[in-house]
């Protein structure tokens, strides 16, 4: 079955950059799609079409694609972005749809 | 302002038989796809299945770990998606959203609990 693979965890300080990375084969045909999950919450929808942001998304977030690999760029990080984050697609058919295994975000 | 409410969750042996609904309110429910996700505890997000909307045959898809012992439907006069969970498994003890479905999930519920244990 598809399969996305995302890093297990990243770390990184307040204020630096932190980029999450996110590969599938299928990507360079079906859009990349990233949530965020703070604990005991539903998953929130951030960045949907590989790049585009959310309503009420902070500019900090962005997303890109580069052949199989999606990636989420989060600039200034702060404290409140602390959380697990989560990319979907779908498979080469569009028919399963896919997440990949998160990647929890430490802010140190 | 879109709602999605889960209920039905609960504890259950293995080999039981579950039904979960999911409430939906504030959007055109009966022209929606609709999904099934669910997450075991500590662990990540893993799609269950979705069922696409009448006009567009009420498809249903499901995930290969499921597929044969649940059973996704919906109502749309009530607006009202159901997940049939059949021959449970311990594996299957997880949080179970329900979410609108465009090839991603815009709205979500809060999810339910689902325990299968002796």
């Amino acid at each position: 079955s598809y399969e996305l693979t995302q890093p297990p965890s990243v770390s990184v300080s307040p204020g630096q950059t932190a980029n999450i990375t996110c590969s599938g084969d299928a990507l360079p045909k079906q859009y990349g799609y990233w949530y965020r999950q703070k604990p005991g919450q539903a998953p929130v929808m951030i960045i949907y079409k590989d790049n585009e942001r959310s309503s009420g998304v902070p500019e900090r977030f962005s997303g890109s694609s580069s052949g199989t690999i999606v990636t989420l760029t989060i600039s200034r990080v702060q404290a409140e972005d602390e959380a697990d984050y989560y990319c979907q697609s779908a498979d080469i058919t569009g028919t399963y749809l896919v997440f990949g295994g998160g990647t929890r975000l430490t802010v140190l | 302002e879109v709602q999605l409410v889960e209920s039905g969750g609960g504890l259950v042996k293995p080999g039981g038989s579950l039904r979960l609904s999911c409430a939906a309110s504030g959007f055109a429910f009966s022209h929606v796809w609709m999904s099934w996700v669910r997450q075991a505890p500590g662990k990540g997000l893993e799609w269950v299945g979705r069922i696409k909307s009448k006009t567009d045959g009420e498809t249903t898809h499901h995930a290969a770990p499921v597929k044969g012992r649940f059973t996704i439907s919906r109502e749309d006069s009530k607006s009202t998606l159901y997940l049939h969970m059949n021959s449970l498994k311990t594996e299957d003890t997880a949080v179970y959203y329900c979410a609108t479905d465009g090839g991603f999930f815009d709205y979500w519920g809060q999810g339910i609990l689902v325990t299968v244990s002796p």
